[in-house]
């Protein structure tokens, strides 16, 4: 059974930052693409980030470029998702997602609170 | 990148069939068949209805459908059922190697 783990979010200051972790299983982790995805409070979804199998390729939501860093351990089955420079409108649900499309499986989200 | 235009809302009657409209642009909807239809009830994470515009997931009922034309993708439930009262959001591959969401739709069944 495929299963993603979202772990790390919590309560941050304006102009902090966290690191996001997502625990896979149950597939090939180093055979898929994988993503972040948020989801503000009674907002709607947002992509945030995307890296490539073999982390070579990243990609990032203007919104987010240059303030936040996406990598993965294939080793370690592990995404993560380094987040800086937090403002309040980065305050979500933060999901990691295994593929946009075909085969997409999404975990339940870790919620970043940003507020002094 | 801007979001992609859903309507707020649509609702229908059980047995009824309603369709959700995804229009976005020529750098992403107009560009690929990399649309794809997300099922979101309150307080879960997102559920994959249709992927590459047409195709269904196993798992997922035939009462799915997704078409396109030009820069607006659609998402059609036939036979409305109870079960299927949830938010549905639209996301679409772009031209920055980036992906899009739709602003979402909230579906009523009455």
């Amino acid at each position: 059974e495929v299963q993603l783990v979202e772990s790390g979010g919590g309560l941050v200051q304006p102009g902090g930052s966290l690191r996001l972790s997502c625990a896979a299983s149950g597939f090939t982790f180093g055979a898929y693409a994988m993503y972040w995805v948020r989801q503000a409070p009674g907002k709607g979804l947002e992509y945030v980030s995307s890296i490539s199998s073999n982390g070579i390729g990243t990609y990032y939501a203007n919104s987010v470029k240059g303030r936040f860093t996406i990598s993965r351990d294939n080793s370690k089955n592990k995404l993560y998702l380094q987040v800086g420079s937090l403002r309040t409108e980065d305050m979500a649900v933060y999901y990691c997602a295994r593929s946009l499309a075909s085969e997409s499986h999404w975990g339940q989200g870790t919620l970043v609170t940003v507020s002094s | 990148q801007s979001a992609l235009t859903q309507p707020p809302s649509v609702s229908g009657s059980p047995g009824q069939s309603v369709t959700i409209s995804c229009t976005g642009t020529n750098s992403d909807v107009g560009s690929y068949n990399r649309v794809s239809w997300y099922q979101q009830p309150p307080g879960t994470a997102p559920k994959l209805m249709i992927y590459e515009v047409t195709n269904r997931p196993s798992g997922v009922p035939d009462r799915f459908s997704g078409s396109k034309s030009g820069n607006t993708a659609s998402l059609t439930i036939s036979g409305l059922q109870a079960e299927d009262e949830a938010d549905y959001y639209c996301s679409s591959y772009t031209t920055s190697s980036t992906f899009v969401f739709g602003t979402g739709t909230k579906v009523t069944v009455l």
